[in-house]
């Protein structure tokens, strides 16, 4: 059973652009948002995370978006450059596990 | 500080067969997690070690088990190797108290012919 729901799977933006992936989740069981990114052939690393109790973290050009009354929670890339060609994954804490969505290819044409 | 590394990088192996993967975490993380990854099914938690203790287990056969030693390196074991267990496994190590703060290996790429 997918706990967690990405969409969309794959994205292509402008440079410059804003890139927007988002995730929904089926319980509240979970007491972290992270997303992580992932380049070929790396594993995939921390970019940011958010706890429940916050509605927005912004880290540069990247922001969370949470709403904990819709389950929802959101990635938003600003001024998206050719370098932020990825797949990212959100993810949700359980305990010491991470739960992975499965996933958003982006790619930034130049 | 070096970075978790994982050896080897690359496997393959019959079915049938089994498998011992590594994982050396970062120093001063105690916490190790492995995870398996999948075009179809993504990233999967498979088990969490701590203290050389199991703490936390995915949902996966018991043909998959790891153990932790005293120095934090961890290993992974398979059994009875299918054509589906070809996946990256990954290993992620975490300070206490940080759990969503994994830092992951580059994986070892298991293929199983």
């Amino acid at each position: 059973q997918q706990q967690v729901k990405q969409s969309p799977q794959s994205l292509i933006v402008q440079k410059g652009g804003i890139s927007i992936i988002n995730c929904a989740y089926e319980n509240t069981a979970f007491d972290y948002f992270p997303w992580y990114q992932q380049f070929p052939g790396k594993g995939p690393a921390l970019l940011i995370a958010i706890r429940p109790d916050v509605s927005e973290k912004k880290e540069g050009r990247f922001t969370i978006s949470f709403n904990k009354s819709a389950k929802q929670f959101s990635l938003h890339i600003m001024d998206s450059q050719p370098g932020d060609s990825a797949t990212y994954f959100c993810a949700l804490k359980r305990g010491t596990a991470l739960i992975f969505g499965k996933g958003t290819t982006l790619s930034v044409s130049s | 500080k070096a970075g978790v590394t994982q050896t080897p990088r690359y496997l393959i192996k019959t079915r049938g067969q089994q498998v011992t993967l590594s994982c050396s975490p970062i120093s001063g993380h105690r916490s190790v997690s492995w995870y398996q990854q999948t075009p179809g099914q993504g990233l999967q938690f498979l088990f969490e070690y701590f203290s050389e203790t199991q703490r936390n287990k995915g949902n996966f056969p018991g043909r998959f088990s790891g153990r932790q030693f005293s120095n934090s390196r961890s290993e992974m074991n398979v059994s009875t190797l299918e054509l589906g267990d070809s996946a990256l496994y990954l290993c992620a190590s975490s300070l206490e108290g940080t759990p969503h703060t994994q830092y992951f290996g580059p994986g070892t790429r298991l293929t199983v012919l």
